[in-house]
């Protein structure tokens, strides 16, 4: 069982790139959100997916998008990245309120 | 005001101690709450829900006091191992959108 996985580890970005992190679970479960931790900020949900089709917004979505074609896999678009998408971003999935965090991709964009 | 508040700390305290730390909401309709774990540079991990009753696992004691809307965790007989961001996490009415995290609270264990 691997739990959550996040790829990549890190990334290094120029302005107006895009790319995709890429998030999986194991645990079939329903619920999975997209988190990105600054300091002094701490955690805020961009996207989250209540299941397989379905996608919401959370606190600040904008410049990221999600989609949900498995219940496996959430994968977060940068559309065209931007410094203050400087961050650490973490997935989870979710049973019974508990959360699952992935091991997180550090990006830094330039 | 911040819908969920945690002194940032830190906190250092010497292996054996007792710390205990606080974390308040503003919404008085949360319905849930939790203590999460996050070690340096790693993800964070749930330490424990917080129940009305209050919950005690081992050396650590959540509890819960919806008048003062509060919400804490005390630590005993503190370990090295216990150095940590203890973040403080609040579930409002509104389903997984609603997920508030605290910034945390930085404890140090000194030997």
């Amino acid at each position: 069982n691997a739990g959550v996985t996040q790829t990549p580890k890190f990334q290094v970005l120029k302005t107006g790139q895009s790319m995709t992190l890429q998030c999986a679970q194991d645990m079939n479960h329903e619920y999975m959100s997209w988190y990105r931790q600054d300091p002094g900020m701490g955690l805020r949900l961009i996207h989250y997916s209540v299941g397989a089709g379905i996608t919401d917004q959370g606190e600040v979505p904008n410049g990221y998008n999600v989609s949900r074609s498995t219940t496996e896999d959430f994968p977060l678009r940068l559309l065209s990245a931007a410094p203050s998408q400087t961050s650490v971003y973490f997935c989870a999935s979710s049973y019974n309120y508990e959360q699952f965090f992935g091991p997180g991709t550090r990006l830094t964009v330039l | 005001r911040k819908e969920v508040e945690q002194d940032p700390g830190p906190f250092n305290v010497p292996e054996g101690a007792t710390v205990a730390f606080n974390c308040t909401y503003s919404n008085s309709a949360s319905q849930s709450f939790f203590w999460y774990r996050q070690d340096c540079r790693k993800e964070p991990k749930l330490l424990m829900s917080v129940y009305s009753s209050g919950n005690e696992d081992g050396r650590f004691t959540a509890q819960l006091n919806r008048a003062s809307q509060y919400i804490s965790l005390l630590i005993r007989d503190s370990k090295l191992s216990d150095s940590a961001t203890y973040l403080c996490v609040v579930l409002s009415s509104g389903g997984y959108q609603k997920v508030t995290f605290g910034t945390g609270t930085k404890l140090q264990v000194i030997p």
